[in-house]
């Protein structure tokens, strides 16, 4: 049964600084993985989808990368701003579904 | 271009009612999934439809039932709700095969239920 866990929980960060985060799971036959942004009390935005054959994926300011053989992925973002604070959740694509990790709140500070 | 519509956004039920929610999913989508997502928890899947049928389900008892009407919207159905049943309710779609393509899950804003 795939497993997706997201560490850590939560962060708190100082603007302008950059930040990883992670993201772990158990099945490595996955066809690919999403890293979403959600605000509060809202839907789920797709930020980036890397496909199993690719390693990584770039945004503007985020990039994230993915080890198939290890069941690791991270988010990286660059000179975090204040507006980016959200949760941030991982989903890896099974059988016509999505398996997604609990999430990590981001808080930036001005 | 029109992105995925559900309503309502907000509803609130009493324990043992029955509760439908809509979805109208992205112009040019044929395939509607639905996740419920507990506070402070990532989403679940609770099933997928697609050309109208169910395409695969989540580990959701059968009170939760759902639809898919020619032109590609959805609905779910609660029946019998618990306490438990409050979540966020989100409704994503896509196109056949875009699991493995570079085309991500459209999501909509979700329904945010509550059961008292």
């Amino acid at each position: 049964k795939q497993e997706v866990t997201q560490i850590p929980a939560a962060l708190s960060v100082p603007e302008g600084e950059n930040l990883v985060l992670n993201c772990s799971f158990t099945d490595s036959a996955i066809y690919n993985l999403q890293w979403f942004r959600q605000d509060p009390g809202k839907g789920l935005t797709s930020l980036l989808l890397i496909q199993s054959s690719q390693r990584e994926q770039t945004s503007g300011r985020l990039n994230a990368s993915l080890d198939k053989s290890s069941g690791r992925s991270t988010l990286y973002i660059a000179a975090s701003q204040p507006g980016d604070s959200a949760t941030y959740l991982c989903a890896v694509s099974g059988t016509g579904k999505l398996i997604f990790g609990q999430g990590t709140t981001l808080q930036v500070k001005p | 271009e029109t992105g995925v519509t559900q309503s309502p956004t907000h509803l609130i039920k009493t324990r043992g009612q029955q509760v439908t929610l809509r979805c109208s999913s992205q112009s040019g989508h044929n395939t509607v999934s639905w996740y419920q997502q507990a506070l402070g928890q990532g989403p679940q899947f609770i099933f997928q439809y697609y050309r109208e049928e169910e395409n695969g389900r989540g580990n959701f008892p059968p009170r939760f039932s759902g639809l898919q009407f020619p032109n590609y919207s959805s609905e779910l159905n609660v029946n019998a709700l618990e306490l438990d049943d409050s979540a966020l309710y989100l409704c994503a779609s896509s196109n056949p095969g875009t699991q493995t393509t570079n085309s991500p899950l459209h999501f909509g804003n979700g329904t945010r239920l509550t059961v008292t």
